[in-house]
């Protein structure tokens, strides 16, 4: 079955880098196009970033642009998030999700998401 | 920016009840719409997609509908497992995606 198990969370002061894993099995990871979906606490779904199957189309949200990178290494499975210059309101749980569709199909229908990864930013 | 306004933003309702939630966007997103359940501390699955479409596994008392600006999300017959908060999201203005703000289903 699917699994998506995010990592890397955690307390960062704000300005400073954190890298978010996202560990993939149960399907052709180097098939589907991937993203990346926010959630501050008590808040609502904010999408962050989403990448291609391959890697070679990236696009983000306005309030992440220029500060966190989307990438994914298709020989381990694994998506990525750097994220850099953290801001308070980068708080929140992290979660990655599957595309519905192989290849192309269906960028943003997201069928299989994780658990999600809390990221803290605070003095 | 296309924004999309979900109502209520909560309910409360009885088992069996029929719950109706609606979602607008501030401009035409044809059926480009999805719909998804939060249950508390979970995370999010997908219901519906382009509108109208159920997705494998979800049960049929779950529906969508509409086009345009104007959609809509049922359940037929309210459910106790049914508790949970639903987002539409639209991605119409590819290749970004917004969620609306999310409606918060209750059971009275």
């Amino acid at each position: 079955q699917v699994q998506l198990v995010e990592s890397g969370g955690g307390v960062v002061q704000p300005g400073r880098s954190l890298r978010l894993s996202c560990a993939a099995s149960g399907f052709t990871f180097r098939s589907y196009g991937m993203h990346w979906v926010r959630q501050a606490p008590g808040k609502g779904l904010e999408w962050v970033a989403v990448i291609s199957y391959d890697g070679t189309k990236k696009y983000y949200g306005d309030s992440v642009k220029g500060r966190f990178t989307i990438s994914r290494d298709n020989s381990k499975n694994t998506l990525y998030l750097q994220m850099n210059s953290l801001r308070a309101e980068d708080t929140a749980v992290y979660y990655c999700a599957k595309v519905k569709g192989i290849y192309s199909s269906s960028p943003f229908h997201l069928d299989y998401w994780g658990q999600g990864t809390l990221v803290t930013v605070s003095s | 920016d296309i924004q999309m306004t979900q109502s209520p933003s909560s309910l409360s309702a009885s088992v069996g009840d029929r719950v109706t939630i609606t979602c607008q966007a501030s401009q035409d997103i044809s059926n480009y719409l999805n719909w998804y359940q939060q249950k508390p501390g979970k995370a999010p699955k997908l219901l519906i997609y382009d509108a109208s479409n159920l997705e494998t596994g979800v049960p049929s008392r779950f529906s969508g509908s509409g086009s345009g600006t104007d959609f809509t999300f049922t359940i037929s017959s309210l459910q106790p497992e049914d508790i949970a908060t639903y987002y539409c999201q639209q991605y119409d203005n590819l290749p970004s995606t917004t969620f609306g703000q999310g409606t918060r289903l209750e059971i009275k």
